[in-house]
Formats: structure tokens, C-alpha cells, sequence
């Protein structure tokens, strides 16, 4: 099983509509949690963090749920301006006290005139 | 505003020959990281430095050697290039390794021949 595993879509989604990706880890022993935007041929860009109590920028909301071990990220009123791939990111301790940040292979949104 | 800088953005090189990324950020970041983006693979870390004079092995580190002789600057360099290290590779940088995310450069499409 990935550590960290995305769907890696299309999402196709008219304009104004709202979407939702999700994201699931493997490892309990995950610290920190967030959402990256990469455009394409662009670099990856910090969209948000993603706290345990959930937070909000705009039209974009994260949230965690430990329980079940996954994150989302919800797009309310897309533009096509969102059009990207979204990639989310799992930091944990491991038992030897370093950190590892793994990165999820993405999911790509496209939203539609 | 800079951020993080890389040169060059783009390069071919032939199998054998050998070559050096730069990396800048000028946000006083303790910690920068080189990773390689391929299709379908997302970004896997190959090297990393907790601060200047310290480099530390990623996940895939065959083939590659870095270095960090001052805090605003991590090098990449291939000593001998193959067609398997054809790739975009990023360089990041952040304040800590837990809390908060990375600033990733524009990127270096390295093509090898």
C-alpha cells in the first residue's frame, strides 16, 4: 500500500461548481498535513496547511480526519483559474526522530466554461 | 521577491558528461531539498541539508551529490549523467521540517542523451 494515495482523476467540473478531493495515509504516526497547487510545467505551490480543528482561505477548505487517516480539500464556486493539479503532503516522525515528507502523486482538476 | 532561484531551467546533456544545479533562496531557510518529478512517480527527495556545512541522503541519492558551504545555497551536481536522470528537478526551501511548507524554485528540465 502507498504511503500517501490520491485519485489521480480528471475531475472535470463546470464553472461555480464545488469539489472535493480526498487524500489517504498509511501511517498513524503522521505529524502534519498539507495541500500543494502545481500548474502544469510550474513548480508546486503551498495552497494551505491542514490543522486537526480543519481551516478555511477563501473559497478553499482542509480537513483532517485522523480516524480514518485521510485529508480533503473542498472548492467551493470553481474558476477556471483552479484548473491544476492538487497534490497533498504527509509529514511523519519516524521512530529514529527524522522527519519524512511525502508527497501524493496528485489529483488533476479541470474546471469547464 | 525572489524566493527560490535555479539555473539553468532547462538542459540536455549527453550520457557520461557531468553537470551542477544551483539553488538560492534568500528567505534565510535553515533547510533546502532536491527533488525529481517524473511522470506518475511525484516528487521523490534525493538529497536534503538541515543547514549550512550538512547534507543528508534522500530516497534516491544513487548518482547524485550535493553540497551546502553557505546557507543561502545548495548545490546539485551529476557526475556522470545517464538517460534514467532525465527528469525536472526542484529545489525547496523552509523554515522547519514539520509545521511549516516548502518554497520550491521554477524548476530544471535536464533531458539526457
Amino acid at each position: 500500500r502507498k504511503e500517501v494515495e490520491q485519485d489521480p482523476g480528471p475531475f472535470n467540473v463546470p464553472e461555480g461548481a464545488t469539489v472535493a478531493f480526498n487524500c489517504t495515509y498509511s501511517n498513524s504516526a503522521s505529524q502534519s498535513f498539507f495541500w500543494y497547487r502545481q500548474d502544469c510545467r510550474k513548480e508546486p505551490k503551498l495552497l494551505m496547511s491542514v490543522y486537526s480543528s480543519g481551516n478555511e482561505d477563501g473559497r478553499f477548505t482542509a480537513q483532517l480526519n485522523r480516524a480514518s487517516q485521510y485529508i480533503s480539500l473542498l472548492i467551493r464556486d470553481s474558476k477556471l483559474s483552479d484548473s491544476a493539479t492538487y497534490l497533498c503532503v504527509v509529514n511523519l516522525i519516524r521512530t529514529s526522530g527524522t522527519y519524512k515528507y511525502i508527497f501524493g502523486t496528485g489529483t488533476r482538476l479541470k474546471v469547464l466554461a | 521577491n525572489a524566493g527560490v532561484t535555479q539555473t539553468p531551467k532547462f538542459r540536455v546533456l549527453k550520457t557520461g558528461q557531468s553537470m551542477t544545479l544551483l539553488c538560492a533562496q534568500d528567505m534565510n531557510h535553515e533547510y533546502m531539498y532536491w527533488y525529481r518529478q517524473d511522470p506518475g512517480m511525484g516528487l521523490r527527495l534525493i538529497h536534503y541539508s538541515v543547514g549550512e556545512g550538512t547534507t543528508a541522503k534522500g530516497e534516491v541519492p544513487d548518482g547524485y551529490n550535493v553540497s551546502r558551504l553557505k546557507k543561502q545555497n545548495f548545490l546539485l551536481g551529476l557526475e556522470s549523467a545517464a538517460p534514467s536522470q532525465t527528469s525536472v528537478y526542484f529545489c525547496a526551501s523552509s523554515e522547519d521540517r514539520n509545521y511549516y511548507g516548502y518554497t520550491f524554485g521554477s524548476g530544471t528540465r535536464l533531458t539526457v542523451v
